[in-house]
């Protein structure tokens, strides 16, 4: 079956860095997307991979490995309105985009 | 202002009854999706449309039906609701692809009891 991990659950602190990590067994792989998602609020997109390497937008950074089925999502200088959760989701094979549970990010003053 | 309207916000159904949630985007996008999500579970796709005049089946699509009669509506029926319907449902828009970004509607809330 197909498959994405993201942590349940994580916490940080104002101001500091956090990977966030994504890790999936699909069939196939033809690209990566993180969201973002506040509470009560719609998913809105973050950044997409589909080549091996770091994407850098502004204060957010999304690294994939296709050999590894890894990804992750790097947070710095943490602010308040970053708590919310992260979506990790896989195109796979048949251009079927697959969805991980979300990983719920708490930042502590 | 360009974007994805769902309604209602949310709604309280008794069991039994036909519901239809309606989702309506102005970006010309071709396609277009609905999800529910449920906690500790990922966003599922219950029913697609790649382009006006086509639907297609999701992971969860027994119990729905949509249909796509032109590009900017995409409605969602549940014929009879049961408690299990009970999510947060979001539809979604996209250029085209699967690769393409999808931007997301609001949502709507039901509580099927």
């Amino acid at each position: 079956g197909q498959n994405i991990d993201q942590p349940t659950e994580m916490t940080a602190t104002e101001g500091a860095i956090v990977q966030i990590n994504c890790t999936y067994q699909t069939s196939g792989f033809n690209g990566l997307f993180w969201y973002q998602q506040h509470a009560g609020e719609a998913p809105t997109f973050l950044s997409y991979n589909v080549l091996d390497g770091l994407e850098e937008k502004g204060r957010f950074s999304s690294f994939l490995s296709r050999s590894k089925g890894y990804s992750y999502l790097l947070l710095k200088e943490l602010q308040m309105k970053d708590s919310a959760s992260y979506l990790c989701a896989v195109i796979d094979s048949n251009y079927q985009l697959i969805w991980g549970a979300g990983t719920k990010l708490i930042i502590k003053p | 202002i360009a974007g994805i309207t769902q309604a209602p916000t949310s709604q309280i159904l008794a069991a039994g009854r036909r519901m239809t949630l309606r989702c309506t985007q102005d970006m010309r996008h071709n396609a277009m999706y609905w999800y529910r999500q449920d906690l500790g579970l990922g966003l599922r796709l219950i029913h697609y449309s790649n382009t006006a005049g086509t639907t297609g089946k999701g992971e969860v699509p027994d119990g729905y039906s949509v249909s796509r009669a032109n590009t900017d509506d995409f409605p969602l029926t549940l014929a009879s609701a049961v408690p299990s319907q009970t999510s947060v449902y979001f539809c979604a828009s996209s250029a085209g692809t699967s690769q393409d970004t999808q931007y997301f509607g609001p949502g709507t809330r039901l509580t099927v009891l």
